[in-house]
């Protein structure tokens, strides 16, 4: 089954303690990129990448980090989580970077920051 | 710049009625728009899409979207509501690279669509 994948669905930490969100997907696709969702802002691109080892920021990237080391995975890296980046996250990917391609969103990863 | 408004937080519809919800945008050149559902804890799962050509696009369960140029529209619709329709919608639109666009798309903040029984 064409999917993408995100772990964990749940996380819940503290302040200052470096986590990674995983995402994968197996249709091939060239572009992954990364969204949170906030109440009343609906989504807002973090980072996305074209493809292997090219990666750009997107509308809000300060506090994030990525890389694409393989065509199937773009991790989330938040170095040191702070309580404003309490949020749900979606990893999204489409066919290629064009933007008349539409994208395959993951179920979401709900991260709580305390 | 580009940017997508979804005027309505909520639309509230009778099983068995048309539902619309609405989508306007702004954008230099030629818009692509997207329309996308997120039922709840769920992903969001890609509708439509409109690129050129029929204003009228179908899509997925149902549902179609009339792209209108001289209104910066592009509303969604059905004719027929299901319960199982309830969600949550979002218009998404993003630039031609030709007049500047960005890999970045801009969403709408989102409607929440609620089929009464």
């Amino acid at each position: 089954e064409a999917q993408v994948t995100q772990n964990p669905r749940y996380l819940i930490t503290v302040t200052g303690k470096k986590l990674t969100v995983t995402c994968s997907q197996n249709m091939n696709h060239e572009y992954m990129s990364w969204y949170r969702q906030d109440p009343g802002l609906g989504l807002r691109q973090i980072y996305y990448s074209m493809n292997v080892e090219v990666t750009d920021k997107g509308d809000v990237p300060e506090g994030y980090k990525v890389s694409r080391k393989e065509k199937r995975n773009f991790p989330l890296i938040l170095e040191s989580p702070s309580p404003n980046q309490t949020s749900l996250y979606f990893c999204a990917s489409s066919l290629k970077a064009g933007t008349s391609y539409e994208q395959y969103f993951g179920p979401g990863t709900r991260l709580t920051v305390t | 710049a580009q940017s997508v408004a979804q005027p309505e937080d909520q639309v509230n519809v009778a099983e068995g009625n048309p539902l619309t919800v609405k989508c306007t945008y702004s954008v230099s050149g030629n818009p692509y728009l997207f329309w996308y559902v997120q039922y709840p804890n769920r992903g969001l799962q890609f509708l439509l899409k409109y690129i050129t050509g029929d204003n009228l696009v179908k899509g997925s369960y149902g549902f179609e979207a009339e792209f209108n140029k001289s209104q910066t529209s592009f509303h969604l619709k059905k004719p027929s509501a299901l319960v199982s329709d309830s969600a949550l919608y979002f218009c998404a639109v993003r630039a031609p690279p030709a007049s500047g666009g960005s890999y970045i798309p801009t969403f709408g903040r989102g409607t929440s669509l609620i089929v009464h029984p």
